[in-house]
Order: structure tokens, then C-alpha cells, then sequence
């Protein structure tokens, strides 16, 4: 149950793309087509960002996109907000448990 | 709209036991895997457990298994981990959190958490 790699940090300016990146294995992200983020502000629960690797909610801008290739997972922002600055967590089903990355704390310069 | 309400949360000593309850409205709780996932302070989101949405299977960390147990009632819409043998590293907010599918893949609606503290 080891937990997925993702980047300590990440930012960009106001309108620009970033691009968050989750690594796995071949037991839990390579495997599954059930990765998804979360987006979490200081003091706030979890909200999800995206399913099924690349499904929105309703409700979540379409400036948010997931993807996969291999054991690797990605969540892109385009036209970053200020609001967009927070921390975002990728988890993945892994057959009888579920594994969270490190989380990526998102700034907004 | 869906709620989902911990509670139980407190402070207590290494060794000692305690039961969270999260209370579930706003949609058919039968139809619906439940998770618990915690957070340990300035940490990142940690799983701990999941429950079928009949019950009938149960999974859970490495870190707490043995030590944690999951149940719901369905009858009445609530769900609970008992923790056992607590230990000073399960300090940490603990969220109920909700399954659309019912299997694990992924958790759609959260509730605000309820903060355990293991301390003597």
C-alpha cells in the first residue's frame, strides 16, 4: 500500500497551464482507469475534481482535465485562477484498497 | 442535498478506544459504499477503510487493520469506526466520505471531519 509519487509543489501565473503529475505502479494506476484528484483548501474537506481518470463533475470547470499513459496519471489546469490555488491529492483504486499521492500544493503567482 | 456528519472525535490516551459515527442524509445510504480516509496534521489524505454498501466486505489499510473496524446501519443511514489501541500516529481528522459506485473507485461527496487527538 505505498502511497503514489506525486510533485511536493507546482505553480504558474494567472492564465497559464499546469500540469500535476501522479505516478503509480502497474497494480494501481497502470492497471485501474479508476484514478482521481481532489482539491483541498486550508481547513476545508476534499472536493473531486475528476473521475475515472478523465470524467468531470458537474460543477467543475472544464479548465480541469485528467489523463494517463502508463503507470502515470496527470491533472492539467488551463487558465489558472486564483481560486485554483490549493492542494491536490490523485488517488487510485489498487483491487482491495485505495492508495492517495502525497499531494501537490498548487500556487497561484 | 447530501450531508454526510462525523462525530465522536476527542482526545485520548495511547492503548485507548474510540468510536466515530457519521450520520448520512440527503440520499439512499444503502446504495452507496462509504469510506473513512484521515488526515494527520499538516499531512496529506491517508485511506484507513471502506465498506461495501451492503456491508457484506470490509477493507482496510495495512496501518489499522486488526486495530479498526468499520460497520454501518443501514436502518439507521449511519456508519462507524471503531478504533482500538490507538496510537499517537492516528492522530488526525477523520472524514466519512461516500462511494457513488459502491466499490472503491472513487469518493464523490465528503463530510467535514472529526478530529481525533492520541495523546497522554
Amino acid at each position: 500500500q505505498s502511497a503514489l509519487t506525486q510533485p511536493p509543489s507546482a505553480s504558474g501565473s494567472p492564465g497559464q497551464s499546469v500540469t500535476i503529475s501522479c505516478t503509480g505502479t502497474s497494480s494501481d494506476v497502470g492497471f485501474y482507469n479508476y484514478v482521481s484528484w481532489y482539491q483541498q483548501h486550508p481547513g476545508k474537506a476534499p472536493k473531486l475534481m475528476t473521475y475515472d481518470v478523465n470524467k468531470r463533475p458537474s460543477g467543475v470547470p472544464d479548465r480541469f482535465s485528467g489523463s494517463k499513459s502508463g503507470n502515470t496519471a496527470s491533472l492539467t489546469v488551463s487558465g489558472l485562477q486564483a481560486e485554483d490555488e490549493a492542494d491536490y491529492y490523485c488517488s487510485s483504486y489498487a483491487g482491495s484498497n485505495i492508495v492517495f499521492g502525497g499531494g501537490t500544493k498548487l500556487t497561484v503567482l | 442535498q447530501v450531508q454526510l456528519v462525523e462525530s465522536g472525535g476527542g482526545v485520548v490516551q495511547p492503548g485507548r478506544s474510540l468510536r466515530l459515527s457519521c450520520a448520512a442524509s440527503g440520499f439512499t445510504f444503502i446504495h452507496y459504499g462509504m469510506y473513512w480516509v484521515r488526515q494527520a496534521p499538516g499531512k496529506g489524505l491517508e485511506w484507513v477503510t471502506f465498506i461495501w454498501y451492503d456491508g457484506n466486505n470490509e477493507y482496510y489499510a495495512d496501518s489499522v487493520k486488526g486495530r479498526f473496524t468499520v460497520s454501518r446501519d443501514n436502518s439507521k443511514n449511519t456508519l462507524y469506526l471503531q478504533m482500538n489501541s490507538l496510537r499517537v500516529e492516528d492522530t488526525a481528522v477523520y472524514y466519512c466520505a461516500r462511494d457513488p459506485l459502491g466499490s472503491g473507485s472513487y469518493i464523490d461527496s465528503w463530510g467535514q471531519g472529526t478530529r481525533v487527538t492520541v495523546s497522554s
